[in-house]
């Protein structure tokens, strides 16, 4: 299995609803990554998790709430988010483990389309 | 912190002309990676390297990395239509863990 999958694939959610988006990966990949990605722009970083700890966190708002139940499962819990942070979220996976200066490639999944009113 | 300046941002080309970006790092890479995002998708991995002055190539593509490991280029022989999309450049290096520096992208048309 050499995918990255996430669901849902499209989420419209108000402004005080409260959301999670799932990723998940097969491949004994040791860190996953959370990006934003707005239209015609590079993904931004989010998070950064490495053996199930948060390893980079890019100064995101605490309305975005990432978890790592398992080395396979990562999670972005969302509440009282703004129409600004609609965006395409994807989530990436690879192998680990870390070096200064270094990173391997990255495996994205498909993303998740969220649309917030 | 790190930047990845990435040219031209658009280029439009008929089918059968070349196409070629480049990135520029403001510190030295210990690797630079391509990838592609094909309008709707999501970045999907094309090539990466790793050793100063490397020249790889993948069919119609071929990829470069520069001496002083700060600058890269990804060209692409007589276009065809399968090769719309984004093109993201992404560098590693300096003193972060697992993190990648993307290029702003540049959006390929090609004509038919």
């Amino acid at each position: 299995d050499t995918e990255v999958t996430q669901t849902p694939k499209h989420l419209v959610m108000g402004m005080t609803n409260k959301k999670s988006l799932k990723c998940e990966q097969h491949m004994g990949h040791r860190a996953m990554y959370w990006y934003k990605q707005k239209a015609k722009k590079p993904p931004e970083l989010m998070f950064v998790y490495s053996y199930e700890k948060l390893s980079i966190n890019e100064s995101v708002p605490s309305r975005f709430s990432p978890e790592c139940p398992n080395s396979s499962l990562l999670n972005l819990h969302l509440h009282a988010l703004q129409p600004e942070d609609s965006a395409l979220y994807l989530c990436a996976s690879n192998p680990g483990p870390f070096r200064i200066g270094g990173a391997e490639t990255q495996y994205f999944g498909p993303g998740t389309r969220l649309l917030v009113l | 912190g790190q930047q990845v300046m990435q040219i031209p941002q658009y280029q439009h080309v008929q089918e059968g002309e070349d196409f070629t970006t480049y990135c520029n790092s403001s510190t030295t890479l210990s690797n630079i990676q391509w990838y592609k995002q094909r309008p709707g998708g999501h970045p999907v991995f094309l090539i990466q390297l790793v050793k100063s002055g490397e020249v790889k190539k993948q069919k119609r593509l071929t990829f470069q990395f520069g001496e002083a490991k700060k600058n890269s280029s990804l060209h692409i022989t007589a276009t065809q239509t399968t090769d719309v999309g984004t093109y993201f450049c992404a560098g590693a290096g300096g003193t972060s863990y697992g993190k990648l520096t993307f290029g702003q992208g540049t959006i390929l048309t090609v004509h038919p």
